[in-house]
């Protein structure tokens, strides 16, 4: 069984939609990450969350919000899908005890917002 | 000036041969560094990562680190046509619990 999960692993919407991404871990990890992909950008980092009472923004975290409803489960949330919001969704997860901050892919949801 | 920078490629080299990948970054406080590898439409790999200068070995990868000059890199030896993918060097800043990735290198290794 895969250690991160994420779905949808694809969506399709349309603009002005809710919609949330939803990612699970079995790793025991307690940092979780959202990351967007877009060609030629490379991965940026939208929200983290180091425990269940602790959240933060990334990069790009406008027109994002998250929740961390439990140590093994973080969802990313779009209000209101825009186009431009279209992209690959990956989550992460990492351990405080990693000595080196490495951190782990889930499998990705890919997002086209029409 | 991005934090992390690579040459997007498509860097191809043929079967057997060694693969150069490089990278650079911005922050010199930046504490441990890593290599992902990425087929296309798949989620980043972790092959390896460094935090040491000098090189680190892991069988046919050897990630090298020099943090004077601010480069990372990772040589691939007896290239095969399944290491073609995108190679992503991620970079921990010093004192942030959180990754800074460059865009990707993509690499095509041809029979």
């Amino acid at each position: 069984d895969a250690d991160v999960t994420q779905t949808p692993r694809n969506r399709i919407t349309k603009t002005g939609k809710r919609i949330m991404l939803e990612c699970s871990q079995t790793k025991g990890h307690d940092r979780m990450y959202w990351y967007r992909q877009d060609p030629g950008l490379g991965l940026r980092l939208i929200y983290y969350s180091f425990d269940v009472k602790d959240i933060n923004k990334g990069e790009i975290s406008d027109g994002y919000s998250v929740s961390r409803q439990a140590q093994a489960k973080f969802s990313l949330s779009l209000e209101s899908a825009i186009p431009n919001q279209t992209a690959l969704y990956f989550c992460a997860t990492g351990a405080t005890s990693g000595a080196y901050n490495e951190q782990f892919f889930g499998p990705g949801t890919r997002l086209t917002v029409l | 000036q991005k934090e992390v920078e690579q040459n997007s490629g498509p860097l191809s080299v043929p079967e057997g041969a060694i693969a150069s990948l490089n990278c650079t970054y911005s922050d010199r406080g930046s504490q441990s560094f890593f290599w992902y590898r990425q087929y296309s439409g798949k989620s980043p790999e972790l092959i390896m990562f460094i935090y040491s200068n000098g090189d680190k070995e892991d069988g046919r990868f050897t990630a090298q680190l020099n943090k004077a000059s601010q480069y990372v890199s990772l040589l691939i030896r007896d290239s095969q046509p399944s290491d073609s993918a995108t190679y992503l060097c991620a970079v921990n800043p010093g004192g942030y619990n959180k990754l800074i990735f460059g865009a990707g290198t993509r690499l095509a290794v041809h029979p």
